[in-house]
């Protein structure tokens, strides 16, 4: 059973950083691209980014309202990916999710953590 | 960048009624749309891929059809559990998701 665990989340003052973990089981996740994706309390979804496989050379896409602050890489040797969150403005608060398509490098994905909390405010 | 358009943003029904959800792409996407259900405090759940192909699982009453721009989501009868929101997304290129359809209780 495919399993994502995000953490990470919690109170971060305007500008500032903080890395979220996402960490898998149950399938191979050195053959899965991660997704994040995030949504603001009481509104939609928002895709922030991509990482990419070795096999892609661990390419990364990102939205154009992270570009530049956000950072997105992995471990394979510990199953877990990361979202690295630069400059951080209040309209990043959201949950955020990490997902995969279990054992590929898509641009779909259907398994979701639970996600983790970000909020920030001075 | 592809942008997705759902609607209506909201709507009424009843148990038992059957409801349809549109989604309208930017540009052609071929068949690169999934829709999600997504209930209060939960993650989305994925419930069909490839514009009408239906996750293992997911009930017979859930139905989609579409291709290349305009998609449509398809509960043949309304249950109490299915009163959520619902999102279509495009995967053809970076992923986009639509601006949700929230199915409340009339």
């Amino acid at each position: 059973e495919v399993q994502l665990v995000e953490s990470g989340g919690g109170l971060v003052q305007p500008g500032g950083s903080r890395r979220l973990s996402c960490a898998a089981s149950g399938f191979t996740f050195s053959g899965a691209g991660v997704h994040w994706v995030r949504q603001a309390s009481g509104n939609g979804l928002e895709w922030v980014g991509h990482i990419r496989t070795k096999a892609n050379s661990y390419a990364t896409g990102y939205s154009a309202s992270v570009k530049g602050r956000f950072i997105i890489s992995r471990d394979d040797s510990k199953n877990t990916a990361y979202l690295q969150m630069n400059s951080l403005k209040t309209e990043d608060t959201a949950v955020y999710y990490c997902a995969v398509y279990s054992g590929y490098d898509s641009f779909f994905f259907d398994d979701w953590g639970q996600g983790t909390v970000v909020t920030v405010s001075s | 960048d592809i942008q997705m358009t759902q609607s209506p943003s909201s709507l009424s029904a009843s148990v038992g009624d059957r409801v349809t959800i549109t989604c309208r792409a930017s540009q052609g996407i071929s068949n690169y749309l999934a829709w999600f259900q997504q209930k209060p405090g939960k993650a989305p759940k994925s419930l069909i891929y490839a514009a009408s192909t239906l996750q293992s699982g997911v009930p017979s009453k859930f139905s989609g059809s579409g291709s290349g721009t305009d998609f449509t989501l398809t509960i043949s009868s309304l249950q109490p559990e299915d009163f959520a929101t619902y999102y279509c997304q495009q995967y053809k290129t970076y992923p986009a998701f639509g601006g949700g359809t929230k199915v409340e209780i009339k």
